[in-house]
């Protein structure tokens, strides 16, 4: 199995902030990596698709670069609402897809 | 636009089984492949596995290949998740959701609001 890491697991910002937050797959996978927001008790919702195409109805504010192994997603000024779990996911392996182990954004 | 609604919350015994249910609206369903994936109590996202409701052929990943059984039914438009033999760490969030189709160049979009299944004796 593609093995997905984060960095950093938790991180603590303010609003106005510019965050990024770092995704690696344990080997190539191409642009294929899609990027998730889950907030508490909600379902995760797609902010980010092949690496760097921003859903429709995502704010601009997100952004997703990378491709082979180290990937980011970028929030270039928080909002109060920006603040969740955020997960990374590579389909290279499709179906055998996998996620990253999220990294958790608070104020 | 495909939208998703799950069956309710769920209390099991260890060593038995669960039905989870996911109802498609909207959208085209028989050529969409329907994902399962579940959230243990504070953990991250497992892929469980999925059907092509117009192939009728689901994959799995290989740590629930055993006891898993994923299947859809076109008529009513509703996936099906059953999970069998139980036990205290299945207990967890089971999300379904669209996949985009399209591999590897795919996504999950949209989910399905979750369904909580409780083990314990």
């Amino acid at each position: 199995d593609i093995q997905m890491t984060q960095s950093p697991s938790s991180l603590s910002a303010s609003v106005g902030d510019r965050v990024t937050i770092t995704c690696r797959a344990s080997q190539s996978i191409s642009y294929y990596l899609n990027w998730y927001q889950q907030k508490p008790g909600k379902a995760p919702k797609l902010l980010i698709y092949a690496a760097s195409s921003l859903q429709s109805g995502v704010p601009s504010r997100f952004s997703g670069s990378g491709s082979g192994t180290d990937f980011t997603l970028t929030i270039s000024s928080l909002q109060p609402e920006d603040f969740a779990t955020y997960y990374c996911q590579q389909t290279y392996s499709t179906p055998q897809v996998t996620f990253g182990p999220g990294t958790k954004l608070d104020i | 636009q495909v939208q998703l609604v799950q069956s309710g919350a769920e209390v099991k015994k260890p060593g038995s089984s669960v039905k989870v249910s996911c109802k498609a609206s909207g959208g085209t369903f028989s050529t969409s492949t329907i994902t399962w994936v579940r959230q243990a109590p504070g953990q991250g996202l497992e892929w469980m596995g999925g059907i092509s409701p117009i192939f009728g052929t689901p994959m799995y990943a290989q740590r629930f290949q055993d006891r898993v059984t994923i299947t859809a039914d076109e008529s009513t438009r509703t996936a099906y998740m059953e999970l069998s033999s139980l036990r205290s760490d299945d207990t967890a969030i089971y999300y379904c959701a669209r996949d985009s189709g399209g591999a590897p160049e795919n996504w999950f979009d949209p989910w399905g609001q979750g369904t909580l299944v409780t083990v314990s004796s």
